[in-house]
């Protein structure tokens, strides 16, 4: 059975205070790990997608990484806008869907 | 470009009381699925589908219905509904089953009386 885990589950930084994200995966082939943002009262929206450890991805603030277990996602010197909840899903062999780990809630203070 | 349209954004339902949620692509995506999403519990998975006419079941389908009869159209019909089901609702779609990413609705609110 696919499984996310993702941690903190919640995180304080000051605004300028970089850090990192974690989430853990296991599933049976792995054919993408996605990263979304998801604003309070809206969907989540797509941030990036890596398919093979060692891959990079990255935008504006957000860079994330894999390996063959976990990925990681790093703010650098973030912004009160930056503020939200980030969702980490992996998507197995088949038509297995998009599994989610329960979310990191990211709080940036000016 | 719509991308992926939920209606409605908010709904109150007595307990008992049946209605379908709506959820409408314009992407001409082959894969769609719903979610639910409560405090604590992250997305969790109703149903979903891989093409029109087929539909699948996911962690958690009691007390929900789907059909596909069309690429663009995916409704979640409650048939009774319950205090349980309250929840956030979110439809996804993508182009295929393959290492593609998802596009989300902007969800349905549901309280269930």
């Amino acid at each position: 059975e696919d499984q996310v885990t993702q941690s903190p589950e919640a995180l304080r930084l000051q605004e300028g205070e970089s850090s990192s994200l974690n989430c853990s995966y296991t599933v049976s082939g792995l054919r993408g790990l996605f990263w979304y943002r998801q604003d309070p009262g809206k969907g989540p929206e797509f941030l990036f997608t890596l398919y093979s450890a060692g891959e990079e991805k990255e935008k504006e603030r957000l860079k994330a990484t894999l390996t063959k277990k976990e990925s990681f996602l790093h703010i650098t010197a973030p912004k009160p806008e930056d503020s939200a909840t980030y969702l980490c899903a992996v998507r197995g062999s088949g038509n297995t869907p998009l599994v989610f780990g329960k979310g990191t809630r990211l709080s940036v203070i000016a | 470009n719509a991308g992926v349209t939920q209606t409605p954004k908010f709904q109150v339902l007595k307990t008992g009381q049946s209605m379908t949620l709506q959820c409408a692509q314009d992407m001409n995506h082959e894969y769609m699925s719903w979610y639910r999403q409560d405090p604590g519990m992250g997305l969790r998975l109703i149903h979903y589908s891989v093409g029109a006419g087929i539909t699948d079941q996911g962690e958690v389908p009691n007390g929900y219905n789907v059909s596909r009869s069309t690429t663009e159209d995916f409704p979640l019909r409650l048939l009774s509904a319950a205090p349980s089901q309250t929840s956030v609702y979110f439809c996804a779609s993508s182009y295929s089953v393959g290492a593609t990413e998802a596009f989300f609705g902007q969800g349905t609110r549901l309280t269930v009386v």
